[in-house]
């Protein structure tokens, strides 16, 4: 089983700064890779897969980058609406399906 | 657009079993695999398995085998994921998520989730 390693695993961002999350694998899994943002109370909300394509409606302000075990998501100019928990998730070598344990991004 | 709507809350006892609904619309169901994800409280997410809606075929997560089934009504676009021999620590909320096109196993419509409470 491919285990996925997040940090930081909380983010304190200010309105408008750049933030940096990162995804690590314990074995390639090249591009295989997605990020999704979570709110409280809400079901994941998909917002990368092929580790750098914007899924459909997902602003510009979202980046994704990296391969094989090394992956980024960077959100530009943080909104308001951006705060929350984010998780990577691998599905080259599968079943299973593996998560990151996610990074909470916080408002500083 | 595309709709995945699950069933209520539930509590059970340990021991018992739960059956868990998701009835989909807005999109072909047969075209599409489903899978079944859970968070406990405050936790990651995990995957359990995954539906082929077309032939019923599934596939689990090796954790899960011999406690989760996952089956389907396509006269009904709904998916059902059973879990027995239930325990506290399967208490979580349980989300259906449509796998993207073309088979890839990314999710990109999710169910609103469904607690399921095991306590004695």
């Amino acid at each position: 089983e491919i285990v996925m390693t997040q940090s930081p695993a909380t983010l304190s961002v200010s309105p408008g700064e750049r933030a940096t999350l990162s995804c690590r694998a314990s074995q390639s899994v090249s591009s295989n890779l997605a990020w999704y943002q979570q709110k409280p109370g809400q079901a994941p909300r998909l917002l990368i897969y092929g580790a750098s394509t914007r899924a459909t409606g997902i602003p510009a302000r979202f980046s994704g980058s990296g391969s094989g075990t090394e992956f980024t998501l960077t959100i530009s100019s943080l909104q308001s609406e951006d705060f929350a928990v984010y998780y990577c998730q691998q599905y080259n070598n599968w079943p299973p399906m593996t998560f990151g344990q996610g990074t909470k991004v916080k408002i500083k | 657009q595309v709709q995945l709507v699950q069933s209520g809350a539930e509590v059970k006892k340990p021991g018992a079993s739960v059956k868990v609904s998701c009835e989909a619309s807005g999109y072909t169901f047969t075209s599409y695999y489903m899978h079944w994800v859970r968070q406990a409280p405050g936790q990651g997410l995990e995957w359990l398995g995954i539906l082929n809606p077309s032939v019923g075929s599934t596939s689990y997560a090796q954790k899960f085998q011999g406690r989760v089934t996952l089956t389907r009504h396509t006269s009904t676009s709904t998916v059902y994921m059973e879990l027995s021999s239930l325990i506290s620590e399967d208490t979580a909320v349980y989300y259906c998520a449509r796998g993207a096109a073309a088979g890839n196993p990314y999710f990109d419509s999710w169910g609103q989730g469904t607690l399921v409470t095991v306590s004695s």
